[in-house]
């Protein structure tokens, strides 16, 4: 299993600014997910991260607002840009190991912009 | 129809009983199955995998029906530190998206 360190685990947001995420993994990954999860919500992809390559978002999501970096196989970041009430939700970074498909996600980011 | 759905909660069921929760999926292709399990503003946690011969871990137990597109989850022996969300996982195969369910609720009380 992957053991994948995300931070900041909450924060609370003014509209118009913009936060980065940051998640760190204990092992390399080709790939790296970056996932929403709204209130009462199941998780949505936004975006999946690729190190050496822009990443490739789904649609709905676009790089300016979500802009995403992969400097390495062990490190990623999401920064949500220009904030609105209605970017508040939970954010999550997720690894797939491709040996059994298995899914693990870092602790998640708790975001309220007001 | 959506990709994968599960059973409407919240599930508030009594400590020390049995409970089931199902999920359809709807592409017959989809190659991997899990239950995760989360609580309330935390990440998702691997439960279990599930195959089409059944699996079994302590009072957790996964079926795949791939003739019908469904897995199942029961718990057996209910505890109050069983209530949480649980995610219906669905992975199609190569570099496919991931499909998540909605989640069920479930709810165990004294």
């Amino acid at each position: 299993s992957a053991v994948i360190s995300q931070k900041p685990s909450r924060d609370i947001c003014q509209r118009g600014t913009s936060l980065t995420i940051q998640c760190q993994v204990d092992s390399q990954v080709t790939m790296m997910f970056w996932y929403r999860q709204q209130p009462g919500q199941s998780l949505t992809l936004i975006a999946t991260a690729n190190q050496g390559s822009e990443a490739t978002y789904e649609s709905g999501f676009v790089i300016d607002k979500f802009p995403i970096s992969r400097p390495n196989l062990t490190f990623s970041t999401l920064t949500v840009s220009n904030m609105s009430p209605e970017d508040s939700s939970i954010y999550l970074c997720s690894v797939q190991d491709r040996t059994n498909e298995k899914l693990f996600f870092g602790s998640g980011t708790q975001l309220s912009v007001l | 129809r959506k990709e994968v759905e599960q059973d409407p909660g919240p599930f508030n069921v009594p400590e020390g009983a049995t409970v089931a929760f199902n999920c359809t999926y709807s592409n017959s292709a989809s190659q991997s199955f899990f239950w995760y399990r989360q609580d309330c503003r935390k990440e998702p946690k691997l439960l279990m995998s599930v195959y089409s011969s059944g699996n079994e871990d302590g009072r957790f137990t996964a079926q795949l029906n791939r003739a019908s597109q469904y897995i199942s989850l029961l718990i057996r022996d209910s505890k109050l530190s069983d209530s949480a969300t649980y995610l219906c996982v669905v992975v199609p195969g190569g570099y496919q998206k991931v499909t998540f369910g909605t989640g069920t609720k479930l709810q165990v009380i004294p």
